[in-house]
């Protein structure tokens, strides 16, 4: 158990839907960082959040959306889902220590 | 862009020695060097990490070259369940994006 927790692990929704993906980093863990890892594709980062404030982006669509909360938890919007949005969504945490402990993942399949 | 470049696939019998390669030639020398692997269907977990020296934990051994232009993630004895993804990343605590390349699948033969 790395002590991140995402919601939920499963998702099933229809194109042009909208959803809203939950992490909650381990205790103490300022940085979250969220990644999407398409069927046999390797991780994709999407964007990273420190102390609430958005410190990184990466390849994030401007159809997705993220957030950190006062309490450190972290939620990733994704709107207009398309087909190709299907994937497993990671959410992994740190605490500048470099070892970063990801979250079992959100596998979000879109119809 | 990840900075380093990793074999796509190996593989290894089981019980013997494995050694998982990465070059990063483009290296800083306030990058450490994080190994990390994905079991099927799981999310990523850390293995090791060093920035200049060798390092040995419980589950892996980190050699280091001496130009630190690349590095190789040593499993002593491979068992089954160590057939995974094995990532290797450069890691800055002050480099915010923290990328991940195609990584290197390892096979474990029985």
């Amino acid at each position: 158990d790395s002590g991140v927790t995402q919601t939920p692990k499963h998702l099933i929704t229809a194109t042009g839907q909208r959803v809203t993906l939950r992490c909650s980093p381990r205790s103490g863990d300022l940085s979250v960082y969220w990644y999407q890892q398409s069927l046999d594709q390797g991780l994709q980062f999407l964007i990273q959040y420190y102390n609430g404030e958005e410190r990184a982006k990466g390849n994030i669509l401007e159809r997705f959306s993220a957030q950190q909360f006062p309490d450190l938890h972290s939620e990733l919007n994704l709107s207009s889902l398309e087909l190709g949005d299907s994937a497993l969504y990671f959410c992994a945490s740190n605490r500048n220590t470099g070892e970063l402990f990801f979250g079992e993942g959100s596998r979000l399949t879109v119809l | 862009d990840a900075k380093t470049t990793q074999p796509n696939s190996m593989e290894s019998n089981e019980e013997e020695p494995v050694h998982l390669p990465c070059n990063h030639s483009t290296i800083s020398g306030t990058d450490y060097i994080h190994w990390y692997r994905q079991l099927p269907s799981q999310g990523p977990e850390y293995v090791i990490h060093g920035l200049t020296s060798n390092v040995n934990n419980r589950m892996a051994s980190l050699a280091i070259a001496e130009d630190r232009k690349s590095s190789t993630l040593i499993l002593h004895r491979a068992t089954l369940r160590d057939a995974a993804v094995y990532y290797c990343i450069l890691y800055q605590t002050s480099y915010d994006k923290v990328i991940f390349g195609p990584g290197t699948s390892l096979s474990v033969i029985p």
